[in-house]
């Protein structure tokens, strides 16, 4: 079956960088987009941006430009976040998922099946 | 502040049928597809309904979804103990060029 298993949870310091990555399996890698969102303690969901597998090409949101990369590891079918500069306030669970690209007006991805979440937390 | 605006809560009896809401704008609800995510306690988020009304193979059919305009519900018959959780409705803003969601809604099961 479709799973996203991501890695474990990070500590890191203000001001430093985190990398999450999120393995998949179950499917063809390159058929489906990745896709990010996180979620703050206690707090609702928030998009962080997607990485086409096939072409490579990533859209950030525009909150995060220069701070996030996404990055791929086709050779084992994984995808990387790599989030720098950190505050406290990107304290969160971050979850890939597959994305499932959808043409109406515009394009883009909508989340199909999630990732396990990898709690970052950034404290000093 | 979530651009997408539900309740922040709802609840039910076992057997009943409760409604979620949600409202957007013409940028968002109106113009795309809504998708609804239903996150269990501890859990991560998983795919209720995409386009607005399709059910993901093994959804049960107690949950449905509809939209009208700027706004969307997501409705739940049948209600049992296990559907108790957070429902958060979404969609692209294709003004924004983003996916945006609402702060979502907890269900509890009286």
């Amino acid at each position: 079956q479709v799973q996203l298993v991501q890695s474990g949870s990070e500590l890191k310091k203000p001001g430093a960088s985190v990398k999450v990555s999120c393995k998949t399996s179950g499917y063809i890698f390159r058929n489906f987009a990745i896709v990010w969102v996180r979620q703050a303690p206690g707090q609702g969901l928030e998009w962080l941006g997607w990485i086409n597998t096939d072409t490579g090409n990533s859209m950030y949101a525009q909150d995060f430009a220069g701070r996030l990369v996404f990055s791929l590891d086709t050779s084992v079918g994984a995808a990387v976040l790599q989030l720098s500069s950190l505050t406290a306030e990107d304290t969160a669970v971050y979850y890939c998922a597959r994305g499932i690209m959808e043409v109406a007006r515009d394009f883009y991805y909508y989340l199909d099946v999630w990732g396990t979440g990898t709690t970052v937390t950034v404290s000093s | 502040q979530s651009v997408l605006t539900q309740p922040p809560s709802a609840s039910g009896t076992p057997g009943q049928r409760v409604s979620i809401s949600c409202s957007g704008s013409p940028s968002n609800i109106e113009r795309t597809y809504v998708y609804w995510y239903q996150q269990l306690p501890g859990t991560a988020p998983k795919l209720l309904i995409y386009r607005n009304n399709q059910r993901p193979s093994g959804v049960p059919d107690r949950f449905s979804g509809s939209k009208s305009g700027t706004s969307a519900s997501l409705a739940i018959s049948g209600l049992r103990s296990e559907d108790e959780g957070d429902y958060y409705c979404a969609g692209w803003d294709d003004t924004l060029r983003g996916w945006v969601f609402g702060g979502g809604t907890k269900l509890t099961v009286l």
